[in-house]
């Protein structure tokens, strides 16, 4: 069974603050890493895909890392604010084509 | 333009009916995935078709049945609809198998089974 877990399940932090989540998935079968960003109410929107091991990717205030050696994932998210609250997926695609998604990060950010 | 889009947002029907769900993507997309949202929030496959033919075909109850008349539509049909199907059905495309630069997401459909 392959099975994508996300840590902490839910985070609440101060506008200002810097953050950050971790993701784990199997080290094998692996083709690369999706990370998703998911505000109530909407559909999930794709952050970042890496596939190889050491990729950081950064998208503003946001950013990733991959470590495929050792299964771990890392989103970090610089000065937090309000509008970053939404919950963070986290998925694994195998090398067969099935993207499996983590359960999320639910992420508060209170002005 | 909606990129991916799903109709219909809500379906509320009774047990033991049949009903369809439509997906289209005005994105040239070679991959289309139909998801399942389930009671703890997951997103689950069920299946995958990539330009009309059928690549994932998770462990899905063979009442759900995928149709792709074309590599933009990717429709799901549901027969004898029980309670545990009530569940937001998501509706998703990708360039290719690979998935890269990532998947368009349709808004979901709420189906509720009474």
């Amino acid at each position: 069974i392959l099975n994508v877990e996300q840590s902490p399940q839910s985070l609440h932090v101060q506008e200002g603050d810097s953050t950050n989540f971790t993701c784990s998935f199997p080290s094998s079968n692996f083709y690369a890493l999706h990370w998703y960003r998911w505000e109530t109410a909407k559909s999930p929107e794709a952050l970042f895909v890496m596939t190889l091991n050491g990729d950081e990717k950064k998208k503003g205030r946001i950013s990733a890392t991959l470590n495929t050696k050792e299964g771990y994932s890392y989103l970090y998210i610089k000065g937090s604010q309000p509008e970053d609250s939404a919950t963070y997926l986290c998925a694994f695609l195998t090398t067969g084509g099935k993207l499996i998604f983590g359960q999320g990060t639910e992420l508060s950010v209170k002005p | 333009d909606t990129a991916v889009s799903q109709t219909p947002k809500y379906l509320v029907t009774q047990m033991g009916n049949d009903k369809s769900i439509k997906c289209e993507q005005n994105l040239g997309h070679d991959t289309m995935y139909w998801y399942k949202q389930d009671s703890k929030k997951f997103l689950k496959i069920m299946f995958s078709y990539n330009n009309k033919e059928l690549i994932i075909n998770e462990t899905v109850p063979n009442r759900f049945s995928p149709k792709s008349p074309d590599k933009a539509h990717l429709n799901l049909h549901i027969n004898s609809l029980e309670l545990g199907d009530s569940a937001v059905y998501f509706c998703a495309s990708s360039q290719d198998l690979l998935g890269v630069p990532g998947y368009t997401f349709g808004s979901g459909t709420r189906l509720t089974v009474v």
